[in-house]
């Protein structure tokens, strides 16, 4: 079966602008996570979303949101770019709380300039 | 939701078992051992998860001690490809997974 997508694979952006980045869950599964990743802080939880309804969010600011569509597919947008933002953005999908395990994508690497 | 603490860095020679192991002392009863792996360049990928009993799949064994303060992941016969950095993370829902530092992983030839 496909994995999960994500796309693009990169992208470079200048400060101030804004972003979105797109993740398509294997087929079945409702529940989708993003996750950024960096040298200086590794994995962190971004939110998670389930039947379209962000269900859980971690610590980061409200320039960073997300969406859920009927599908199962998922946006994350960044608006009003820092440098601090460039990172490798991961998404995740489960069928419900990933207590089997989530299947990560590949991620989109995102550069900041 | 439980920490964990895991050692740095670890080799194996290639072939032979690799035990990897982690500790969560504050872990409730009601959180799973979830372990996951991480291939530079890739998004981590699910190994295994476990209770209270131990449990075995195709990739790997997972021994969670009686007291469930502490687990070791088992790779049992470790190839070149198993070098990745494992995370050990302890959850309830495992719907937002604390990944800390992990454990890399090294496979030597």
């Amino acid at each position: 079966k496909a994995g999960v997508t994500q796309t693009p694979r990169y992208l470079i952006k200048t400060r101030g602008q804004q972003v979105t980045l797109s993740c398509s869950p294997i087929s079945g599964h409702r529940s989708v996570s993003w996750y950024q990743q960096t040298p200086g802080q590794g994995l962190q939880f971004l939110f998670e979303y389930f039947s379209e309804t962000q269900r859980n969010k971690g610590n980061f600011p409200g320039r960073f949101s997300g969406r859920q569509f009927s599908n199962s597919r998922s946006e994350m947008n960044v608006s009003t770019l820092e440098l601090g933002d460039s990172a490798l953005y991961l998404c995740a999908s489960s069928l419900d709380r990933g207590l089997d395990g989530y299947t990560f994508g590949s991620g989109t690497r995102l550069t900041v300039v | 939701d439980a920490k964990t603490t895991q050692p740095t860095s670890m080799d194996c020679a290639e072939g032979r078992a690799a035990n990897l192991p982690c500790n969560h002392s504050t872990i409730s009863g009601n959180e799973y051992v979830y372990w996951y792996r991480q291939i530079h360049s890739q998004g981590p990928q699910y190994i295994i998860h476990g209770l209270k009993n131990n449990e075995t799949n195709e990739m790997a064994s997972l021994i969670i001690t009686e007291d469930r303060k502490s687990s070791t992941l088992i790779l049992p016969h470790a190839t070149l490809r198993d070098t990745a950095v494992y995370y050990c993370i302890a959850e309830t829902g495992a719907n937002n997974l604390f990944f800390g530092t992990g454990t890399r992983l090294t496979v030597i030839p």
